[in-house]
């Protein structure tokens, strides 16, 4: 069961690349988020999905674009890489339950821009 | 602006000592507060949560602590270990919806053996 899975694990652009990053979560779960996590700063929600085909914004969306290609896939793209965007990402999809929520997050992505 | 604060940004604690780690919220709409526990090159996994309409959680040596007047919530791991090191979020989220968790700044622990 391998949960969320990201690729690629680690990555080094220049500025004004762009790159997209791949989400896949095989637990069948509607919700899927993309987070970015900075020192000091915690985990903050960039894009959010809630079901297949909606796609709403997060905290901190510019620079980013999104797509719910089908229900288990989430991408991330990052159009014109700049310095500020370096950062680890994490994808995360959510189960519903009865008593509560409980969100997987996958192993993250280091993504350095220079 | 940071709707759900954390403190302390680093803690160190003698095995077998107790780890206090506090949250404050902002918004009176948040209805579930997880507590999620991350180690070096991984992702955050859920450990503990809680809704507002209990006081105290316990499941092991982990105890989330509600005070919903003042609202705060903290972690307690009890009887701590070397393996508990790693860096503690608490999280708060509202209801309905995609759910969306509001992070605090994370706590870097440190379980000297």
């Amino acid at each position: 069961n391998a949960g969320v899975t990201q690729t690629p694990k680690f990555q080094v652009l220049k500025t004004g690349q762009s790159m997209t990053l791949q989400c896949a979560q095989d637990m069948n779960h509607n919700s899927m988020y993309w987070y970015r996590q900075d020192p000091g700063m915690g985990l903050r929600l960039i894009y959010y999905s809630a079901s297949e085909g909606t796609t709403d914004k997060g905290e901190v969306p510019n620079g980013y674009n999104v797509s719910r290609l089908n229900k288990r896939e989430f991408s991330l793209r990052l159009e014109s890489a700049a310095p500020s965007q370096t950062s680890v990402y994490f994808c995360a999809s959510r189960e519903h339950r009865g008593d509560g929520n409980t969100i997987y997050f996958g192993e993250g992505s280091w993504l350095t821009v220079v | 602006q940071q709707q759900v604060k954390q403190s302390p940004q680093s803690l160190i604690v003698q095995k077998g000592g107790i780890s206090i780690i506090n949250c404050a919220y902002e918004n009176t709409a948040f209805d579930y507060f997880p507590w999620y526990q991350q180690f070096p090159g991984k992702g955050p996994a859920l450990l503990i949560a809680i809704r507002p309409d209990v006081s105290e959680k316990k499941e092991g040596r982990f105890t989330i602590s509600f005070n919903k007047s003042a609202k705060q919530f903290s972690l307690h791991i009890m009887d701590s270990q070397p393996g508990d090191s790693a860096t503690y979020f608490c999280a708060a989220s509202m209801g309905g919806g995609a759910q969306k968790l509001v992070f605090g700044q994370g706590t870097r622990l440190t379980i000297n053996p």
